[in-house]
């Protein structure tokens, strides 16, 4: 079955830009997501087809998707954007959903 | 308001079986599919099944297919998750969520959880 790797964790100054990567097999060909789960709480959607934002969603999340890789783009990160991070794809013909194992954005 | 509200989690030995709930409100359910999605504690989100609109198609992850069935309601606007033989594995946050085609048929609305514990 189709598998995304994401990196366990990634950690960024506030400020800066945080830049969380998902990989697999000709990811480019695929309409990725991304989730934000906060501690606690239900997961969010900040992304979805590789770059279109969720009326309410920051500017500063943003998306793209080529090749093997679809990356989560989070400029002038701020504390409350600590979370874990899922990129998501549909394994069609068989009407799967793949999440990725998830990354742990730190704000130090 | 939109909403989900899963009951139905508890505790339960290995082989034995439990039945998940789903509430919903706030919006046309039969209009839309639904999935669970699990998450063991302190781990990454999990697919586990679906359900098409008008309930004729179901697709399973591979990990519960044959053990768990998933069912709606839509008089009753009710998710169902029908869960045998459970093992350990399974112990998780079971969550109910709305996929809405609008949004790159992803996951905009989730209920809150249920926690199953599957242990002797």
């Amino acid at each position: 079955s189709y598998v995304l790797t994401q990196p366990p964790s990634v950690s960024v100054a506030p400020g800066q830009t945080a830049r969380i990567t998902c990989g697999g097999d000709n990811i480019g060909s695929k309409p990725v997501h991304w989730y934000q789960q906060r501690p606690g709480q239900t997961p969010v959607v900040v992304i979805y087809d590789d770059s279109d934002r969720p009326s309410g969603i920051p500017e500063r999340f943003s998306g793209s998707n080529s090749g093997k890789t679809a990356t989560l783009t989070i400029s002038r990160v701020e504390a409350g954007d600590e979370a874990d991070y899922y990129c998501q794809v549909w394994d069609n013909p068989s009407y799967h959903v793949i999440f990725g194992g998830g990354t742990k954005l730190t704000v130090l | 308001q939109v909403e989900l509200l899963e009951s139905g989690g508890g505790v339960v030995q290995p082989g034995r079986s439990l039945r998940l709930s789903c509430a919903a409100s706030g919006f046309t359910f039969s209009s839309y599919p639904m999935h669970w999605v699990r998450q063991a504690p302190g781990k990454g989100l999990e697919w586990v099944t679906l359900i098409s609109s008008d309930g004729s198609n179901k697709h399973y992850a591979d990990s519960v297919k044959g053990r768990f069935t998933i069912s709606r309601d839509d008089s009753d606007n009710t998710l169902f998750l029908q869960m045998n033989s459970l093992r350990t594995e399974d112990t998780a946050v079971y969550y109910c969520a709305r996929e809405d085609g609008d949004l790159g048929n992803t996951f905009d609305i989730w209920g809150q959880g249920t926690m199953v514990t599957v242990s002797s």
